[in-house]
């Protein structure tokens, strides 16, 4: 069965701090990895990884994909209140149009 | 601005009523989905939708119903055979199956 997991389910951090999201997972025919970030509604999209290796960056944001191993990592440097927010995972197969989500982590950012 | 419109923001249900929850995108994307969160969960599939006059159930359907006339429409009907209906409930789209999801601000959904 297709399975994401992602950890920890929740970080306090304080501002300033970098902080390091897992997702893991065991899929069949791979097809891409996807990064969300969600504050109080609609998830709002951050990354979407298809090849191992290469890293995708975004201002503070990194994430990068390890195929042989199944894992993806999100990194946030000098992180800002405004970096609260619930982070999903999601993964996709080839073959169907499904979209497989883990249960998230909730990152908490202190003044 | 292209994007997608769920309503209403709230709604609440009676006990033995159906319910009907309103998906409506313009980004002209093919492929239209539901999800129900409930507190500290991430998301759970309820139904899917890859093109007009299509659509799979997903990990969750029982208890939901949908229907797919229109590309822009995607609505769902909660039933009164779902016992558990309290949730927040989030419409998206997407082009094709493995690009990024468009989601709405989600409908709240309680039992009165």
């Amino acid at each position: 069965e297709d399975k994401v997991v992602q950890s920890p389910l929740s970080l306090v951090v304080h501002e300033g701090d970098t902080v390091t999201l897992n997702c893991s997972y065991e899929v069949t025919n791979f097809r891409s990895l996807l990064w969300y970030k969600q504050e109080k509604k609609a998830p709002t999209f951050l990354f979407m990884l298809t090849s191992s290796g290469i890293e995708k960056k975004s201002g503070r944001l990194s994430s990068i994909l390890d195929k042989k191993e199944l894992f993806s990592i999100l990194n946030i440097t000098a992180t800002q209140t405004g970096d609260s927010a619930v982070y999903l995972c999601a993964l996709t197969t080839s073959g169907t149009y499904k979209y497989i989500f883990g249960t998230g982590t909730r990152l908490k950012v202190l003044a | 601005d292209g994007g997608i419109t769920q309503s209403p923001k709230y709604l609440f249900r009676k006990e033995g009523q159906n319910v009907t929850l309103s998906c409506e995108q313009n980004l002209n994307h093919d492929a239209m989905y539901w999800y129900r969160q409930d507190p500290g969960q991430g998301l759970r599939l309820i139904y899917y939708s890859q093109i007009v006059n299509d659509f799979q159930k997903g990990d969750i359907a029982e208890g939901y119903s949908v229907s797919r006339e229109k590309k822009e429409s995607f609505p769902l009907t909660v039933t009164s055979a779902q016992k558990n209906p309290t949730a927040f409930y989030l419409c998206a789209s997407s082009r094709e199956g493995f690009q990024p999801q468009h989601f709405g601000d989600g409908t709240r959904l309680s039992i009165l």
